[in-house]
């Protein structure tokens, strides 16, 4: 059965510090990964897209994939207290409408 | 005003009882799903649609039901063969193959 793995936490990081949310998944053949952010009682809403190994910037944000280890990870430079939320890892495979959704990393920044 | 509008945001069931969860997209994107989420856990797949007329199972289908007679729509009933229907249910869209969702706000049904 397709996985993703998540530590589910609560990660408790200092405001102003690095957050570092890992996931892991099981199919080799995944070709789409997403980071999803959730407050409590909210919907998800996507923050980060990668398909490439590597890494990628989107301001205070990294994510970064490497598939031969079958691992994706966010970065979170600078952690606000409004960036306290359930971080969802979600990956998707070749052709595939369906998204395999990890349970969350509770994420909380302490001012 | 674009998106994705779930109604109701709140709705109880009774024993017995089928409802009827609304999900209306002007986005435009031809793919829609509805998700279950329960406390502590991973968002599941009920049903997915990705063109009109056509929807396929997902992980959870059992006691639930969709139609697509539109793009814009996606209604999902929880019958009353589904046991245990108490959960935060969401609907999304997605413009198709390596896209991520956008989801809609979601409707909290719960069990009188």
């Amino acid at each position: 059965q397709k996985e993703v793995e998540q530590n589910s936490g609560p990660l408790s990081v200092p405001e102003g510090a690095i957050a570092s949310l890992n996931c892991t998944y099981s199919d080799r053949g995944s070709q789409s990964f997403f980071w999803y952010r959730q407050y409590s009682g909210k919907s998800p809403e996507l923050i980060m897209f990668i398909y490439s190994n590597g890494d990628k910037e989107d301001g205070r944000f990294t994510a970064q994939l490497n598939k031969a280890s079958q691992y994706v990870s966010l970065l979170i430079r600078d952690s606000q207290p409004s960036d306290s939320a359930t971080y969802l890892c979600v990956w998707g495979g070749a052709g595939s409408y369906q998204l395999t959704f990890g349970k969350g990393t509770k994420l909380s920044v302490i001012p | 005003d674009g998106g994705i509008t779930q109604s109701p945001k709140y709705l109880f069931r009774k024993e017995g009882q089928n409802v009827t969860l609304s999900c209306e997209q002007n986005l435009n994107h031809d793919a829609m799903y509805w998700y279950r989420q329960d406390p502590g856990q991973g968002l599941r797949l009920i049903y997915y649609s990705q063109i009109v007329n056509d929807f396929q199972k997902g992980d959870i289908a059992e006691g639930y039901s969709v139609s697509r007679e539109k793009k814009e729509s996606f209604p999902l009933t929880v019958t009353s063969a589904q046991k245990n229907p108490t959960a935060f249910y969401l609907c999304a869209t997605s413009t198709g193959t390596h896209a991520g969702l956008f989801f809609g706000s979601g409707t909290q049904l719960s069990v009188l």
